[in-house]
């Protein structure tokens, strides 16, 4: 079957560091993205990997783990306007269907 | 930068109705796809769209749905007998390629209420 799992909700100060973790189970992989959305917007790409390993992007890393099913979005330097939902999503294999995980909602306090 | 854009940004129907929903995906983007979002819910793929014809759809995307690019800018989204369950925002997105590294870029969505 197909299932991405994040964590629900999460808090963090500002300033600080904080990893947002998604873990996959999907119909085969062809690479998986991190998205940003604020509420009543659209989503927005942060990242993306397709091997293991991190990518870096500014405040914004990314790490992906095939053999595990597994990847992080970690986020730097925490602002308050990072207070958003941070979407996990798997491309699968063929290109074209991307499977989006619920989000894990991150707030940023002072 | 370029954007995708789509109207209306609300749209309220009486059940039983057809709607659509249009997208201007980006300019030299190939690929388009729409993607529904209940409120609360995850975002779900419904289609994806290239070279004139549908590539890949989702078990959300029955008989009452359709899509169309008309002409070489716009691409549709048709509910031909909108149920309650329908009411949701629906996002248009567009890519370059169709798979690999290529992000998709998503238009701000229209949020469709059934009554």
């Amino acid at each position: 079957g197909q299932n991405i799992d994040q964590p629900t909700e999460m808090t963090a100060t500002e300033g600080a560091i904080v990893q947002i973790n998604c873990t996959y189970q999907t119909s085969g992989f062809n690479g998986l993205f991190w998205y940003q959305q604020h509420a009543g917007e659209a989503p927005t790409f942060l990242s993306y990997n397709v091997l293991d390993g991190l990518e870096e992007k500014g405040r914004f890393s990314s790490f992906l783990s095939r053999s595990k099913g597994y990847s992080y979005l970690l986020l730097k330097e925490l602002q308050m306007k990072d207070s958003a939902s941070y979407l996990c999503a798997v491309r699968e294999t063929g290109g074209f269907k991307t499977i989006f995980g619920a989000g894990t909602r991150l707030f940023v306090k002072a | 930068e370029p954007e995708v854009t789509q109207t209306p940004s609300h749209q309220v129907t009486q059940m039983g109705q057809e709607v659509i929903l249009r997208c201007v995906p980006i300019s030299n983007h190939l690929y388009f796809y729409w993607y529904r979002q209940i409120l609360g819910q995850k975002v779900e793929f419904l289609v994806s769209f290239y070279n004139n014809e549908i590539s890949e759809k989702s078990e959300i995307f029955d008989d009452q749905f359709s899509v169309e690019r008309p002409d070489g800018s716009n691409f549709t989204l048709k509910i031909r007998s909108t149920k309650l369950e329908d009411s949701a925002m629906y996002f248009c997105a567009s890519s370059e390629a169709g798979g690999g590294h290529q992000p998709q870029h998503f238009g701000d969505g229209t949020r469709l209420s059934i009554l």
